[in-house]
């Protein structure tokens, strides 16, 4: 079945601790893409990537970092300097064409306390 | 600057009643639109796109939208609502060459029995 996973769920931490989300993707996808979700405000881009080893910042990535390895994985860093950490991450990929649609994965909570 | 709107944060219809989610849109070329729709606590599932050709598409689950240029208008409609539609949903417009999506806020959609 191809898809694309994120683990864990959910996850806690405590203020001060670096904290790294998993995204991983089967489908061949070249482009990827990591949101946060908080209520009331729909999706927020974080980081996204067309390639291996390259990446762009989205509108929100202050306090965020990512790498680019593999195709298959996308790895969002949730860093001490994010001031409001706790939401719901989901992570994307796509073909990289305007013209197709993002398929997403099931998302994380975080909760930082 | 790209940015979409969804006028309605909360929806509720009775169970079999038709339904229409509003969404206007900014965006100086001609745009790419999707809609799609997330359960609580789930990732988003893809319902339908547009990008060219006839402006009335239909997607999965029943549902449809129709693109109306002169009103930057990109509505999703379906005619008779099931207790299972109940969810939030998203119109998003493709952003730029790299499949950027711009979010609304999204529409909550309660169906009363």
């Amino acid at each position: 079945d191809g898809g694309i996973t994120q683990s864990p769920k959910y996850l806690f931490r405590k203020e001060g601790q670096n904290v790294t989300l998993s995204c991983e993707q089967n489908l061949n996808h070249d482009a990827m893409y990591w949101y946060r979700q908080d209520p009331g405000q729909g999706l927020r881009l974080i980081y996204y990537s067309q390639i291996v080893n390259d990446f762009q910042k989205g509108d929100i990535a202050e306090g965020y970092s990512v790498s680019r390895e593999k195709k298959e994985s996308f790895p969002l860093t949730v860093t001490s300097a994010q001031k409001n950490p706790t939401a719901f991450y989901l992570c994307a990929s796509s073909i990289g064409d305007p013209t197709y649609e993002q398929y997403f994965g099931p998302g994380t909570r975080l909760t930082v306390t | 600057a790209q940015s979409v709107t969804q006028p309605d944060i909360h929806i509720t219809v009775s169970e079999g009643a038709s339904l229409e989610l509003r969404c206007n849109y900014s965006y100086g070329a001609t745009p790419y639109l999707f809609w799609y729709v997330q359960s609580p606590g789930q990732g988003l599932q893809l319902l339908l796109k547009y990008f060219s050709g006839d402006t009335l598409v239909q997607g999965i689950k029943g549902f449809e939208a129709e693109f109306k240029r002169s009103q930057s208008s990109f509505n999703l409609r379906k005619p008779s609502v099931h207790w299972s539609d109940a969810a939030e949903y998203f119109c998003a417009v493709g952003s730029g060459g790299y499949n950027k999506l711009i979010f609304g806020a999204g529409t909550r959609l309660a169906v009363h029995p």
